[in-house]
């Protein structure tokens, strides 16, 4: 499967303030997805981030606050913008793969984020 | 009703025990289904997936699928301490990597020595 990173893997930010969230694979990817996962909670589906479009966003998530690139196939970044302490979580980026046949994602390493 | 339904645990077994873990889902259209698995402070990690009905083993894992009762479960043979993790199920409505996955809130397991 391919290899994912996350930058920065844990961070701290006041209130009003945004945090630009990096997700690098080290092959070309169609599909990036990124999630929320809050505390003691499952991931929940932020958006879907295909090269050369504008991300897809699920219910309840909206693009001016939670901006997405996808630059190339293999980068793509999540901004948290405004954020208060409800936007602590872990953010994770995820990839559409099929190493052995069957399409299913993998997932990064995830973004720490407590919003004083 | 939640799309994809676990019990969210904790399920307590004894270390070489067979854990049995399962899940319900909502959209009788599910083509893919997974189970992640997620040690605390870490990130979910693949370890099985399944599409066909019937069952699916690799090493000590069995994913069994029964789409007409919805159902899908994990069995865990010979338990260890280290599968002691939070499990969870997905489910996807496509078999392509641009399907969106949607996850149960899991299933806290602890393997007791």
């Amino acid at each position: 499967s391919a290899v994912i990173s996350q930058k920065p893997s844990r961070d701290i930010c006041q209130r009003g303030t945004s945090l630009t969230i990096q997700c690098q694979v080290d092959s070309q990817v169609t599909m990036m997805f990124w999630y929320r996962q809050q505390p003691g909670q499952s991931l929940t589906l932020i958006a879907t981030a295909n090269q050369g479009s504008e991300a897809t966003y699920e219910s309840g998530f909206v693009i001016d606050k939670f901006p997405i690139s996808r630059p190339n196939l293999t980068f793509s970044t999540l901004t948290v913008s405004n954020m208060s302490p409800e936007d602590s979580s872990i953010y994770l980026c995820s990839v559409g793969q099929s190493p052995t046949g069957g399409e299913t994602q993998y997932f990064g390493p995830g973004t720490r984020l407590l919003v004083l | 009703q939640k799309e994809v339904e676990q019990n969210s645990g904790p399920l307590s077994v004894p270390e070489g025990a067979i854990a049995s873990l399962n899940c319900t889902y909502s959209d009788r259209g599910s083509q893919s289904f997974f189970w992640y698995r997620q040690y605390s402070g870490k990130s979910p990690e693949l370890i099985m997936f399944i599409y066909s009905n019937g069952d699916k083993e690799d090493g000590r894992f069995t994913a069994q699928l029964n789409k007409a009762s919805q159902y899908v479960s994990l069995l865990i043979r010979d338990s260890q301490p280290s599968d002691s993790a939070t499990y969870l199920c997905a489910v996807s409505p496509g078999y392509s990597s641009a399907s969106k996955i949607i996850f149960g809130s899991g299933t806290r397991l602890s393997i007791r020595p």
